[in-house]
């Protein structure tokens, strides 16, 4: 059974603090790796990961997969409050028609 | 549409009630998907159409779970004969393409059921 699994499932920072969030998976034909930010709303796309050691980079955050290892981290630097959130890591395999698998999320708290 | 709308943002049912959710995904977009999520776990695949052909309804999970879209566009979730279980925030996602694309998500609808 394909499975994504996040570290931690919850996270308090302080404005300005660095984080770095984890995602390990097991699935079969492995296609690509997502990112996404929730809020009280719609999940927001950050990233798509398909090659290993490429980083993607947006402004403060960061994200580099290791296929060998099968996982991801997701770095978000000086952190601020708008940063809170759950951040869902999901992956997508190569069969045509199977669905995103997502992982728990892990939940940041940036506080001032 | 500039995203993917959902409607309604909130619901609430008495338990034996049928409710339907809708979906209106990005213009364009040919796979539509529906996912559960419940308190504090990641969403859950529900079903999966590319235009108006639902290719999978793998995580439906029971026969009281029916998705349909009939014209390739606009989709409906309904939920039969609701139950306290069937609470949780459903969402719609769609995709320019097939699942491997990049799926945008509308802001789901939290069904509680009484």
């Amino acid at each position: 059974e394909d499975k994504v699994v996040q570290s931690p499932l919850s996270l308090v920072v302080h404005e300005g603090d660095t984080v770095t969030l984890n995602c390990s998976y097991e699935v079969t034909n492995f296609r690509s790796l997502l990112w996404y930010k929730q809020e009280k709303k719609a999940p927001t796309f950050l990233f798509m990961l398909t090659s290993s050691g490429i980083e993607k980079k947006s402004g403060r955050l960061s994200s580099i997969l290791d296929k060998k290892e099968l996982f991801s981290i997701l770095n978000i630097t000086a952190t601020q409050t708008g940063d809170s959130a759950v951040y869902l890591c999901a992956v997508g395999v190569l069969s045509g028609n199977t669905p995103l698998v997502f992982g728990k999320g892990t939940r940041l708290s940036v506080i001032a | 549409g500039a995203g993917v709308s959902q409607s309604p943002r909130y619901k609430v049912a008495k338990r034996g009630q049928d409710v339907a959710l809708r979906c209106d995904p990005i213009s364009g977009h040919v796979s539509l998907f529906w996912y559960q999520q419940a308190l504090g776990q990641g969403p859950e695949f529900l079903t999966y159409f590319q235009n108006e052909a639902q290719l999978d309804k793998s995580g439906l999970p029971s026969d009281r779970f029916f998705a349909e879209r009939p014209e390739g566009s606009v989709s409906t979730l309904k939920i039969q004969r609701t139950q306290q279980e069937d609470s949780a925030v459903y969402l719609c996602a769609s995709s320019l393409g097939g699942p491997q694309n990049i799926q945008y998500f509308g802001a789901g609808t939290r069904l509680s059921v009484l």
